[in-house]
């Protein structure tokens, strides 16, 4: 089961670009790359999954160099709002029923006005 | 858009009760979980469900079981609370492999 490494917590003026890095160096080839936001008394809520290279959305975009030994979660021009945890998974593309995924303890990132 | 429903989000009980916590979804997901977070923890599997009256255990599933008789609905019980069991319970579905999670709201439980 790959595990993840992120950092604890980030801080970031609003309007600026965050890049939140994820590593997980065991990593398997079936295995995606998943990223969540959570709130405060919410449950996550997914943001951005890939695979290899760049992935990009409506609300960010998702960086994993050819090795897949780590990601970036890239959020532009945060606000307030982006204040969150934000959880890097690896798994949930294995081909032969379910495989297990564990979430970290995810990156608390304070958006500061 | 999908919806995963917890039938309670504050939930008091005593030492000693069965607990139940409930989870609906109503998209059709083959897969259920349900996990507990914890501050500094993050969240941590307890049993998830692949399939009606099939069951997993996850990472932490002891003092716990889950129930599915049906499809859309997927039950985790307390079978006699302690007090190390307060949290946050979460519940998620997901379509199949390789689908992302889609989360309920959570229910806080504090056993006094």
């Amino acid at each position: 089961l790959a595990k993840t490494t992120q950092p604890i917590s980030m801080d970031s003026y609003e309007g600026q670009e965050v890049n939140i890095t994820c590593s997980h160096n065991n990593i398997a080839t079936n295995d995606y790359i998943t990223w969540y936001q959570q709130f405060p008394s919410q449950g996550p809520r997914f943001i951005i999954q890939g695979y290899k290279t760049k992935v990009t959305n409506e609300v960010a975009s998702l960086f994993i160099p050819a090795d897949r030994k780590s990601s970036t979660l890239s959020l532009p021009r945060v606000s307030l709002s982006d204040t969150a945890v934000y959880y890097c998974l690896v798994g949930e593309g294995s081909s032969g029923g379910y495989q297990k995924v564990t979430f970290g303890t995810g990156t608390k990132l304070q958006v500061i006005p | 858009d999908v919806k995963v429903t917890q039938s309670s989000r504050y939930l008091v009980k005593r030492t000693g009760e069965k607990v139940f916590l409930e989870c609906v979804q109503d998209m059709d997901h083959e897969n259920m979980f349900w996990y507990r977070q914890d501050p500094g923890l993050g969240l941590r599997l307890i049993y998830f469900s692949y399939d009606v009256k099939m069951k997993e255990k996850g990472d932490i599933p002891e003092g716990y079981s889950v129930s599915r008789e049906k499809k859309e609905r997927f039950s985790l019980i307390l079978e006699s609370a302690s007090t190390n069991q307060t949290s946050m319970y979460l519940c998620a579905s997901i379509r199949g492999v390789g689908q992302p999670q889609h989360f309920g709201d959570g229910t806080r439980l504090s056993i006094l």
